[in-house]
């Protein structure tokens, strides 16, 4: 079954410890991305990934780092999160043909305290 | 950059009324668009997508949309909503030609009451 799956799916943690938040996809995508959801705000995009070891900023990629070492793997890490990145994390994977839809995954809720 | 907007941030509805989300983007090129759609607690997934041909779509559990290109516009219908389409719902863009980077709208969230 072709998915995206993200882990955890729930997260508690304190300020200053760091965390990664892994993703992977089976889809053998190509692109995949981060998103961070939060009301009012919609989808914020992180960083994404055009291929293996190409990676760029998002809209908000302030207090966040990826790495892409491998194609089907996309971690998003946090190394000294604070509260205001409590938030609902998607990543999200295209195959890198238009029009292409995103596959996304479960999404990851963090809490930051 | 392309920017999205959609105009309704909250919508209520009772069950069997029409239903018109509005979603207008910014981008002097040729466009790819979506809708998604997040049922309550769950991911985001494809409702329908434009790239060419017919501008009206159709796409899953009754919805539609049309692409009028004169108005930047790609607006999601539904004829007849159901207390199950309650969800938020993104409009995303992205041009057709170079890299693959969706923007996306602030989403509508729909509340249909029985």
């Amino acid at each position: 079954e072709a998915q995206v799956t993200q882990n955890p799916r729930y997260l508690i943690t304190v300020t200053g410890k760091k965390l990664t938040v892994t993703c992977s996809q089976n889809m053998n995508h190509e692109y995949m991305s981060w998103y961070r959801q939060d009301p009012g705000l919609g989808l914020r995009q992180i960083y994404y990934s055009m291929n293996v070891e190409v990676t760029d900023k998002g809209d908000v990629p302030e207090g966040y780092k990826v790495s892409r070492k491998e194609k089907r793997n996309f971690p998003l890490i946090l190394e000294s999160p604070s509260p205001n990145q409590t938030s609902l994390y998607f990543c999200a994977s295209f195959s890198g043909f238009l029009p292409g839809e995103l596959f996304f995954g479960e999404g990851s809720r963090l809490t930051v305290l | 950059a392309q920017s999205v907007s959609q105009h309704n941030h909250h919508v209520i509805l009772s069950e069997a009324a029409s239903l018109e989300l509005g979603c207008n983007y910014s981008y002097g090129g040729t466009v790819n668009l979506f809708w998604y759609v997040q049922y309550p607690g769950q991911h985001l997934q494809l409702l329908l997508k434009y790239f060419s041909g017919d501008p009206l779509v159709k796409g899953i559990k009754g919805f539609e949309a049309e692409f009028i290109k004169s108005k930047f516009s790609f607006n999601l219908r539904k004829p007849s909503v159901q207390w199950s389409d309650t969800a938020e719902y993104f409009c995303a863009v992205n041009p057709s030609g170079g890299s693959y980077i969706p923007t996306f709208g602030r989403g509508t969230s729909l509340i249909v009451h029985p």
